[in-house]
């Protein structure tokens, strides 16, 4: 079955740098990639994602780049600020496996003011 | 209808216990998927609905796990004989599946955290 790991586990960074994170995958069928932000205590949600037919997407601070051959896909945020500290996940999913996403173990994001 | 709803929101149950969790989807969506979440983990997938049919169970869901959805609706998950194994969170997920290619967004409710003393 699909394997991702994400990396780093945590993160720190000042307010207004970047913040990155990364993903692989094992599955070369994967074809879509959600990120999802996760508040203490709140539920995942959605703040990107991206289909293999592209490989960036960009939303306002928010983007994702995905490399296919390396099975890869990376996370940017820019200009960060204290509200963007959260945990976020990456998950894979496929159609051949209904769309049921397997998603890393997270990366815990901490923005300081 | 505002997103995927679920309840309880929390359940705290002794060991031997069953428990019951339900989930409300996204009224038009016609796939529904439960996850397990653990301190420090990310969701693990356990099974899911395509309108009433449970189409897969993951290995993760043993014989004690039992999940419906019997008119296409809300779904429910039994847990019998719950186990101190069995503490996490259950997150129940639903999504607008077309029936073509491409997979669809999943969108979560706010989760069942289950503790089993």
């Amino acid at each position: 079955g699909e394997n991702v790991e994400q990396h780093p586990s945590t993160l720190s960074v000042q307010e207004g740098d970047s913040a990155v994170i990364k993903c692989t995958y094992s599955d070369s069928a994967s074809n879509y990639f959600p990120w999802y932000k996760q508040e203490l205590g709140k539920r995942p949600q959605l703040i990107i994602d991206i289909r293999s037919n592209v490989g960036e997407k960009k939303d306002q601070r928010i983007a994702v780049t995905l490399n296919k051959t390396a099975k890869h896909f990376s996370l940017h945020i820019t200009e960060t600020q204290p509200e963007d500290s959260a945990v976020y996940f990456c998950a894979a999913s496929t159609d051949t496996n209904a769309g049921k996403s397997t998603f890393g173990d997270g990366t815990t994001l901490t923005v300081k003011p | 209808d505002t997103g995927v709803s679920q309840d309880p929101r929390h359940k705290i149950t002794k060991r031997g216990q069953n428990v019951t969790f339900r989930c409300d989807p996204i009224s038009e969506h016609n796939r529904l998927y439960w996850y397990r979440q653990t301190l420090g983990q990310g969701p693990e997938f356990l099974t899911y609905f395509q309108n009433e049919a449970q189409l897969e169970k993951s290995r993760l869901l043993s014989d004690r796990f039992s999940a419906e959805r019997p008119k296409g609706s809300f779904s429910t998950l039994e847990i019998q004989r719950t186990e101190q194994g069995d503490s996490a969170m259950y997150l129940c997920a639903s999504s607008p599946w077309g029936g073509g290619t491409g997979a669809d967004t999943q969108y979560f409710g706010p989760g069942t955290r289950l503790t089993v003393l």
